[in-house]
């Protein structure tokens, strides 16, 4: 089955700073891979998603970039605010039917202003 | 966006009781819902995808038959915890995807549940 690494754990950045996680993904026929943003206590929340046939997707302050032969992507986060510390999860899956998705080990991002 | 409403937000029971916890979709049908373990500061572990209308499909590890799951109907999917023990004290959450014509298939999440077997 998939399995999806996510790194860093943990990382603190000043507010204003870009901040960069990374994630890896073992299966070849994984095409869709979004980002999840999840405050304490809250449910998971879809910040952006990229599929196979794009190789960088940009939504204002974030944008995610896909190598498949390298099958890693990554999400960058520009001049991040306070409102941007919460737990980001990576995923993959085969497709977005009713396929599964399978997680990261998520990242705790803390913004100190 | 899709609205998925999950209950009871909290639950505590006693050990060897049983609990039951709902996921709908409020404003879309879902043949599929997964249902996904999180236990604190940790990723979010899928335990079974609930199809309607037949059996659940669980994921290597995880007992069907502690973990009860019944999708009845489209909009609709129940996570059983049977005989619960503390181990079994986690963040339950249901997520399902919007398949519905023009949408991205974006999955969607529940409130979760938090269940503490004392």
């Amino acid at each position: 089955g998939e399995n999806v690494e996510q790194h860093p754990s943990t990382l603190s950045v000043q507010e204003g700073d870009s901040a960069v996680i990374k994630c890896t993904y073992s299966d070849s026929a994984s095409n869709y891979f979004p980002w999840y943003k999840q405050e304490l206590g809250k449910r998971p929340q879809l910040i952006i998603d990229i599929r196979s046939n794009v190789g960088e997707k940009k939504d204002q302050r974030i944008a995610v970039t896909l190598n498949k032969t390298a099958k890693h992507f990554s999400l960058h986060i520009t001049e991040t605010q306070p409102e941007d510390s919460a737990v980001y999860f990576c995923a993959a899956s085969r497709d977005f039917g009713n396929e599964k998705l399978t997680f990261g080990t998520g990242t705790r991002l803390t913004i100190i202003p | 966006g899709a609205v998925v409403s999950q209950h009871p937000s909290r639950v505590i029971c006693k050990s060897g009781t049983s609990v039951k916890i709902e996921c709908r979709s409020l404003d879309f049908q879902a043949t599929t819902m997964f249902w996904y373990r999180q236990f604190p500061k940790q990723s979010l572990m899928l335990m079974a995808t609930s199809n309607e209308g037949s059996k659940a499909t669980y994921e290597q590890g995880v007992e069907k038959d502690k973990f009860l799951i019944n999708h009845a109907s489209l909009t609709l999917s129940t996570l059983t915890v049977t005989s619960a023990h503390p181990e079994d004290s986690s963040f339950y959450i249901c997520s399902a995807r919007d398949l519905r014509t023009g949408n991205t298939g974006e999955l969607f999440f529940g409130e979760g549940s938090r269940l503490t077997v004392l």
